[in-house]
């Protein structure tokens, strides 16, 4: 199985500062057809998770452009731009490149 | 406008079977996959299996022996059924429906494993 790393962050990050989320996997998600098989998303308190990232890179319908995806085949970033209170939440990566689809640990983020 | 709705007992004794229902609108399920991703309370989530468009499934290698997933296209549901439930299986069941770029989620339901 994949393994899907990830970093912490040093909460509470002051709102309106920027904030980057590390995932790293066991195995690169860089596929053949030049696609990297990694989504992002965020889980609010109480709420089911959303998708914000997929294809490593392109962001979901309707989701901020403070948003942004990056990464190699096998280390990725989520960076958030000037961060809201509305960002508030578990962030997680996952692979879908291969079964069983993993996921990593979550990292919080709290806003001051 | 494409809805996921999982149903099932909130409560089940250790060591019985939990049965679950994810009950879809908005789209046909021999068109898409619909997956089983759980969280315990306050923690991660884990992915627990797929049923695929066309029938087949996949598992979690670490679920697989207590797990199946089946179908009813006709009712358009997916069932979730798991044996000898521990206490550590306590948590929120989801559906979900991935597609390209919109991952759909149920609201998730509740089940906790107690005598």
């Amino acid at each position: 199985d994949i393994v899907m790393t990830q970093g912490a962050l040093p909460n509470p990050v002051p709102s309106g500062e920027s904030a980057s989320i590390t995932c790293q996997s066991s195995k690169s998600l860089l596929h053949s057809n030049g696609k990297t098989y990694l989504n992002w998303y965020l889980q609010r308190p109480g709420q089911s998770p959303q998708l914000l990232i997929y294809w490593m890179s392109t962001r979901a319908s309707g989701v901020s452009d403070r948003f942004s995806g990056s990464g190699s085949g096998t280390d990725f970033t989520l960076k958030i731009s000037s961060v809201e209170a509305e960002d508030v939440g578990v962030y997680y990566c996952q692979q879908f490149l291969e079964y069983p689809r993993t996921f990593g640990s979550g990292t919080k983020l709290e806003i001051k | 406008q494409v809805q996921l709705k999982e149903s099932g007992p909130g409560l089940v004794q250790p060591s019985q079977t939990l049965s679950l229902t994810c009950t879809v609108s908005g789209f046909s399920l021999t068109s898409y996959n619909v997956h089983w991703v759980r969280q315990p309370p306050g923690k991660g989530l884990e992915w627990m299996g797929r049923m695929r468009y066309n029938g087949d499934t996949s598992y979690n290698s670490a679920l697989k022996s207590r797990l199946s997933i089946s179908r009813d296209t006709s009712k358009n549901q997916v069932f979730l059924k798991m044996n000898s439930l521990q206490t550590d299986d306590t948590g929120t069941y989801y559906c979900t429906r991935p597609t390209e770029g919109i991952v759909d989620w149920g609201q998730g339901v509740m089940v906790t494993v107690s005598s």
